[in-house]
């Protein structure tokens, strides 16, 4: 069974601009949570999305917004770029709500912001 | 906030010994309970899930939970050069339909052969 697919693997965006991530679960997953991962803060979470419902929210703020598409795969979109969004995106998918089966992780998007 | 702390580390062992890592929660009534491996450059990858007091085994690895104290332990015998990486706990929160998977900041830990 193919994993968690997470897509582009690197970008390099400057301060002002947006950028959409991508996240593919595993087949059968329809719980989709995203977190950002970053030396100091450690992996702090986003959000979560369940049949195309957002379930939960972290403390970021409103620039970072994501969606859920009927085949389970989701995005994540952060507009007006900030220095201190560098950090690496991980998606992590389950077969039902994070915390009540265990997340399996993608390989994650490295997002540099100059 | 809920929160969850961990021993940054790093934490040292020699190969073939017991490393303990630990984690604790302020949420009382949390009811999940996560232990994750994360390998520097890859992402996390779950080693153990307990969810009820006591121990659990799997392999060389063993959780224990103490929900009075609000504690939550990974052993690791046999320690190995290649369980050299960041271990993370993650603990699911109560509160009803507001309930999130927190992760602590992870607990380095280097086998030396």
């Amino acid at each position: 069974k193919a994993g968690v697919t997470q897509t582009p693997r690197y970008l390099i965006k400057t301060r002002g601009q947006q950028v959409t991530l991508s996240c593919s679960p595993i087949s059968g997953h329809r719980s989709v949570s995203w977190y950002q991962q970053t030396p100091g803060q450690g992996l702090q979470f986003l959000f979560e999305y369940f049949s195309e419902t957002q379930r939960n929210k972290g403390n970021f703020p409103g620039r970072f917004s994501g969606r859920q598409f009927s085949n389970s795969r989701s995005e994540m979109n952060v507009s007006t770029l900030e220095l201190g969004d560098s950090a690496l995106y991980l998606c992590a998918s389950s077969l039902r709500s994070q915390g009540d089966s265990p997340l399996h992780f993608g390989n994650g998007t490295r997002l540099t912001v100059t | 906030q809920k929160e969850v702390e961990q021993n940054s580390g790093p934490l040292s062992v020699p190969e073939g010994a017991i490393a303990s890592l630990n984690c604790t929660y302020s949420d009382r009534g949390s009811q999940s309970f996560f232990w994750y491996r994360q390998y520097s450059g890859k992402s996390p990858e779950l080693i153990m899930s307990i969810y009820s007091n006591g121990d659990k085994e799997d392999g060389r690895f063993t959780a224990q939970l103490n929900k009075a104290s609000q504690y939550v332990s990974l052993l690791i015998r046999d320690s190995q050069p290649s369980d050299s990486a960041t271990y993370l706990c993650a603990v699911k929160h109560s509160g009803g339909s507001n309930y999130k998977l927190t992760f602590g900041k992870g607990t380095l830990l280097t086998v030396n052969p």
